[in-house]
């Protein structure tokens, strides 16, 4: 079976500074990768997604995520943070299978302080 | 495209109420999704549909909840009676068949229990 571990329930940032969300997944088969985000009082709205295609895949808003097979890892990162991205952040992995099914991990809750 | 539609925005109801949440998913899709979000549970899936058809309730916390897709472009999640501790945003989401895609999330209901 599949899962998603998000290492840390809270992460605070200055802006301006680099952010990093861990996600490690588990997967007897090739993953299809997604992050979420969540801002306050709305639903989850796609930030990437990696398909099997380049393992560096960029999104919206400047994140970026890389898939590293050996480490099982699906780390997002931003290179510099603005206050704008205080928001809840999710990964998720697809289940194999015939069914299209995501597994999502506990979330990760970024702020983002001046 | 408009999106994933769900009505309300928020309820609120009495203990013992039945209340009907509503989604309409983004024409073409073909996957239907009810999620549930507390702060001390997370995300939890609720229920699928896939072309209409039940696929896996097994989220469905007790008798009281059901859920209905009479066609395409409607679902329905319904509680009765509902009681206190049923107090969660609840997210429709919908998708496309390939799990490449992902889910695209409604704005969610905020539900109410007093």
């Amino acid at each position: 079976a599949q899962s998603v571990t998000q290492l840390g329930s809270h992460v605070s940032v200055s802006e301006g500074a680099l952010v990093l969300l861990r996600c490690n997944y588990s997967s007897s088969v090739p993953p299809y990768l997604f992050w979420y985000v969540q801002y306050p009082n709305q639903g989850l709205q796609l930030l990437l997604k990696y398909t099997s295609a380049a393992t560096l895949v960029k999104g919206i808003n400047g994140f970026e995520a890389e898939f590293k097979k050996s480490e099982t890892s699906f780390h997002l990162t931003k290179p510099s943070a603005h206050m704008s991205d205080a928001a809840e952040y999710f990964c998720a992995v697809s289940q194999s299978g015939g069914y299209n099914k995501l597994i999502f991990g506990a979330g990760t809750r970024l702020a983002v302080h001046p | 495209d408009a999106g994933v539609i769900q009505s309300p925005r928020h309820e609120v109801t009495e203990m013992g109420q039945e209340v009907t949440l509503r989604c309409k998913p983004i024409s073409g899709h073909d996957y239907l999704f009810w999620y549930r979000q507390t702060m001390m549970r997370g995300l939890e899936l609720l229920i699928y549909f896939n072309n209409n058809v039940p696929i896996d309730d097994s989220g469905m916390p007790e008798d009281r909840f059901s859920a209905k897709m009479p066609n395409a472009s409607f679902s329905t999640l319904k509680i009765q009676p509902s009681e206190p501790r049923d107090s969660a945003v609840y997210f429709c989401a919908s998708s496309l068949y390939d799990r490449v895609y992902g889910y695209t999330f409604g704005s969610g209901t905020r539900l109410t229990v007093v």
